[in-house]
């Protein structure tokens, strides 16, 4: 079956460092590849994604690439501000846009400190 | 965006007794709606894909007839967590597809908690 699996947290920057937030799958298929974003207090909320293979989701300066030879969809931003600190999940989907469902990794807490 | 709400937002019943969770899509029509629950720590994982006028899909391993699901219009889908055990808190999360943005919306969540 699928599963992703992604680094545990809580991941503690300085504002303006640089940010990256591993994430691997394992898929029987070619599934479209998520990340979203979850607030305190709110539900989660799509940050980007990527359908295919070489695919570059960006949204909000966050980035990640759709890595079919790792497996691996990383995000990646270059200067983390405070209003970034949150609880960052990689997810999967067998269909484009997660019509079927999502399989999610645990989760990652980023906690930016001024 | 498209906005999604839960009722209630937390809720604490006791043993052996029967608790009603609610899944709204505010300002679009779903056909279909996802319900997650996440423990904590861990992942959302996937119990059931809920389509409208039609029943509900359960991953392996959900009992469907211990978590009832019911997705009677376009715009609310039900969960029923039947003869409630203290097992079965936990955070529970509802999703809602969406047909013309092609992406899924998520409610707040709603925790259970069985005494």
């Amino acid at each position: 079956g699928n599963s992703v699996t992604q680094m545990e947290g809580p991941v503690t920057l300085s504002e303006e460092a640089f940010l990256t937030i591993n994430c691997t799958y394992t898929a029987t298929g070619y599934p479209s590849l998520f990340w979203y974003v979850q607030y305190p207090g709110e539900g989660l909320q799509l940050l980007l994604k990527a359908t295919k293979a070489d695919d570059k989701g960006s949204n909000k300066g966050f980035e990640a690439t759709y890595r079919k030879e790792t497996t691996s969809f990383h995000l990646e931003k270059g200067s983390v501000q405070v209003s970034d600190s949150a609880v960052y999940f990689c997810a999967l989907s067998d269909s484009g846009g997660g019509a079927d469902g999502l399989t999610f990794g645990k989760g990652t807490h980023l906690i930016i400190q001024p | 965006g498209a906005v999604v709400s839960q009722h209630p937002s937390w809720v604490i019943c006791k043993s052996g007794t029967s608790v009603k969770i609610e899944c709204r899509s505010l300002d679009f029509q779903a056909t279909t709606m996802f319900w997650y629950r996440q423990f904590p720590k861990q992942s959302l994982m996937l119990m059931a894909t809920s389509n409208e006028g039609s029943k509900a899909t359960y991953e392996q391993g959900v009992e469907k007839d211990k978590f009832l699901i019911n997705h009677a219009s376009l715009t609310l889908s039900t969960l029923t967590v039947t003869s409630a055990h203290p097992e079965d808190s936990s955070f529970y999360i509802c999703s809602a597809w969406e047909g013309v943005t092609y992406e899924q919306y998520f409610g707040p969540g709603t925790r259970l908690t069985v005494t």
